[in-house]
């Protein structure tokens, strides 16, 4: 199932730098696109959400830009923690249904 | 902070076995799921439950697993006759709303689930 892809599987940074997480998808019927990150042992946890009518959302140090027409989104952390280190998944759904479908995740590390 | 609860968080079954997973959604939420990783895999949608029925199931989700709501608090996953290949981190999930809208899942910690 290639309807998500997460083309990074870990990124590196240093605290206060930005980290930009990229994710593609190919079913142009997903119309609202989630972020959840995950810490070993904890269950998946929402993070950040836009939906295909907006191109940005923003919400304290968190950013998602949408471009509906590379079907590509990104989130943005400005500036990155230690405590950011995490596994983060983009999980777009389509309207009609009720799934999520999870890219396969990128574990970013912030390093002090 | 109200929570999804999974118990057991381990479980382990020889294969063949039944298991029955168990989950507790947050209370006033009307929607549940279930979902599913295989170790190093994506996590995969495995079914979405509301008003006492299926709204919505993966083809992962066959004849070998049902769900159930038995009461006004757990939801539970059984799978029949376990095969090796359904060791996985099971997640079950709650929301207030379904489809058609854009409410975000809550998820729990998951079970372990280790075919023998």
């Amino acid at each position: 199932d290639q309807q998500v892809k997460q083309n990074s599987p870990s990124l590196s940074v240093q605290e206060g730098r930005i980290s930009i997480l990229n994710c593609d998808y190919t079913n142009s019927m997903f119309d609202y696109f989630l972020w959840y990150k995950k810490y070993p042992a904890e269950g998946p946890t929402f993070l950040i959400s836009i939906s295909s009518i907006k191109d940005k959302n923003e919400d304290g140090r968190f950013t998602v830009f949408l471009n509906k027409s590379a079907k590509h989104l990104s989130l943005h952390i400005v500036p990155s923690q230690p405590g950011d280190s995490a596994v983060y998944f983009c999980a777009p759904k389509e309207t009609s249904g009720s799934r999520l479908t999870f890219g396969e995740g990128t574990q970013l590390t912030v390093n002090p | 902070e109200p929570e999804v609860t999974q118990t057991p968080s381990h479980q382990v079954t020889q294969m063949g076995q039944e298991v029955i997973l168990r989950c507790v959604p947050i209370s006033n939420h009307l929607y549940f799921y279930w979902y599913r990783q295989i170790l190093g895999q994506k996590v995969e949608f495995l079914v979405s439950f509301y008003n006492n029925e299926i709204s919505e199931k993966s083809e992962i989700f066959d004849d070998q697993f049902s769900v159930e709501r038995p009461d006004g608090s757990n939801f539970t996953l059984k799978i029949r006759s376990t095969k090796l290949e359904d060791s996985a981190m099971y997640f079950c999930a709650s929301s207030n709303a379904g489809e058609s809208t854009n409410e975000k899942l809550f998820f729990g910690s998951g079970t372990q689930l280790s075919v023998l």
